[in-house]
């Protein structure tokens, strides 16, 4: 079992959808990233928190430590929103990102 | 130009050629790393330099090599590699060392082995 599980794998949506984006971890963090990776490789991140609730435009990210686990919604989902979503997290001393598998969303028009 | 920069962007070698990556960051920063992301799996750390020093090796073989010979390049050099290391290569960056600051990524050098 990895310790960053991710689900769905892969979800589609139509266009002005909502859509939640779960990840569960196992370990102690310091911190929880959420990134962005289009078709081609390039990664962005979106989020990096370690408590409650951060927002940027569309996209929310939350996170219950006690419950070891985080959620990426997106509102009014948009096709060129389609990437892959990749939750990670750090553990406190340590240089080490460790990454779930990603969840692949396309979004259609 | 701005933010992490890799080349090549694509590169096909065979088993028993040489052959380096390039990563640059004009962000300041003064860690790097490397990544490999293979096909279904999750992003894989290998190499992490803080202020060109090699902080982390993470079981990586020796056929990688790294060299970070200031804050503002990173290089992997390759050698004997196996058709399994066939891979996307990412570097990426942050101001400082440690999962707690947002790391910056660089737009990956797909590999492919013969």
């Amino acid at each position: 079992k990895n310790e960053v599980e991710q689900s769905p794998q892969n979800l589609t949506a139509q266009e002005g959808e909502f859509i939640t984006i779960n990840c569960s971890y196992s370990v102690g963090i310091s911190a929880l990233h959420w990134l962005q990776q289009h078709p081609g490789g390039g990664i962005v991140s979106l989020f990096m928190l370690s408590s409650g609730k951060k927002k940027h435009g569309r996209l929310i990210a939350t996170i219950n430590i006690q419950e070891k686990h985080s959620s990426l919604h997106i509102t009014a989902s948009h096709p060129r929103d389609s990437a892959v979503y990749i939750c990670a997290v750090s553990e406190p001393n340590t240089d080490k990102l460790i990454f779930g598998t990603g969840t692949r969303l396309q979004v259609f028009p | 130009e701005t933010g992490v920069t890799q080349t090549p962007r694509h590169l096909v070698m065979g088993m028993t050629n040489k052959k380096s990556l390039k990563c640059e960051q004009h962000l300041g920063h003064n860690a790097m790393y490397w990544y490999k992301q293979s096909a279904k799996k999750p992003l894989e750390l290998m190499f992490v330099y803080s202020l060109e020093e090699r902080v982390e090796n993470n079981s990586v073989p020796s056929r990688f090599s790294p060299e970070c010979p200031n804050s503002s390049h990173l290089f992997l050099h390759l050698h004997t590699l196996q058709p399994e290391d066939s891979a996307l290569y990412l570097c990426a960056s942050s101001l400082q060392r440690g999962g707690s600051d947002t790391q910056y990524f660089g737009p990956g050098t797909r590999l492919t082995v013969l």
